[in-house]
């Protein structure tokens, strides 16, 4: 089963600023999907986009997804410190089980 | 309601110990998946339940053994665990298993810390 990749791996940022984190795979998938995971804690879902789908909001979240270059990225606006998490795409493909990345670790100053 | 229940939330046993960790849905949900996380790592999938049935069996190690009893519930039976199984250990569910692209968002439990000393 493929993984996403995601990019950077570690994002510090200041209250009031955007946060953007990307996510790569390999080969083609069905649906990609975002999740939160606070310190220890269990993941939280945030946004499943389709492989016919290009953009989804959802929030201050906005997720696209460009299936020629493979990639997607989470933007998350106007950053919060509650937004402090890590953050990972996990990607479907024919098993349509969702497979995680290595995750972006977000810090969000106040 | 979406939530899926894990007990105990803290474990810590012994090499030669048997223990079980549990977890309860009762969104009506037909599928049920135990993940893995060791520290900064992502969630690695150990097993899925499709209507009560092993579905999908990622090579886990026999000392660890799922159960389904009925829909709602899912169990992991644990047995001569060696330190390295130490981890954080998810349960999930989901409305059944994704399928014609359609995608079903997966919902996660707060997680099972397990020590094995």
């Amino acid at each position: 089963s493929q993984q996403g990749e995601e990019d950077p791996q570690a994002l510090s940022i200041q209250e009031g600023e955007n946060a953007t984190m990307n996510c790569s795979y390999k080969t083609s998938i069905n649906n990609l999907q975002w999740y939160r995971q606070n310190s220890g804690r269990g993941l939280v879902h945030l946004i499943l986009i389709r492989s016919n789908e290009r953009e989804k909001h959802s929030g201050r979240l906005r997720v696209t997804l460009d299936t020629s270059k493979k990639s997607s990225s989470l933007l998350i606006t106007a950053s919060r410190a509650a937004d402090t998490a890590s953050y990972f795409c996990a990607v479907s493909g024919g098993s349509y089980i969702p497979t995680f990345g290595r995750g972006t670790s977000l810090i969000v100053h106040p | 309601d979406t939530e899926v229940t894990q007990t105990p939330k803290h474990l810590v046993m012994g090499m030669t110990n048997k223990k079980s960790l549990k977890c309860e849905q009762h969104m009506g949900h037909r599928a049920m998946y135990w993940y893995k996380q060791k520290a900064k790592k992502p969630p690695e999938l150990m097993f899925v339940y499709s209507y009560e049935k092993l579905s999908i069996n990622e090579s886990v190690p026999s000392r660890f053994s799922p159960e389904c009893p009925n829909s709602s519930l899912l169990n992991l039976h644990l047995h001569a665990l060696q330190p390295e199984d130490s981890a954080l250990y998810l349960c999930a569910s989901s409305q059944a298993l994704p399928a014609g692209g359609s995608g079903n968002t997966i919902y996660f439990g707060e997680g099972s810390w397990l020590t094995v000393v």
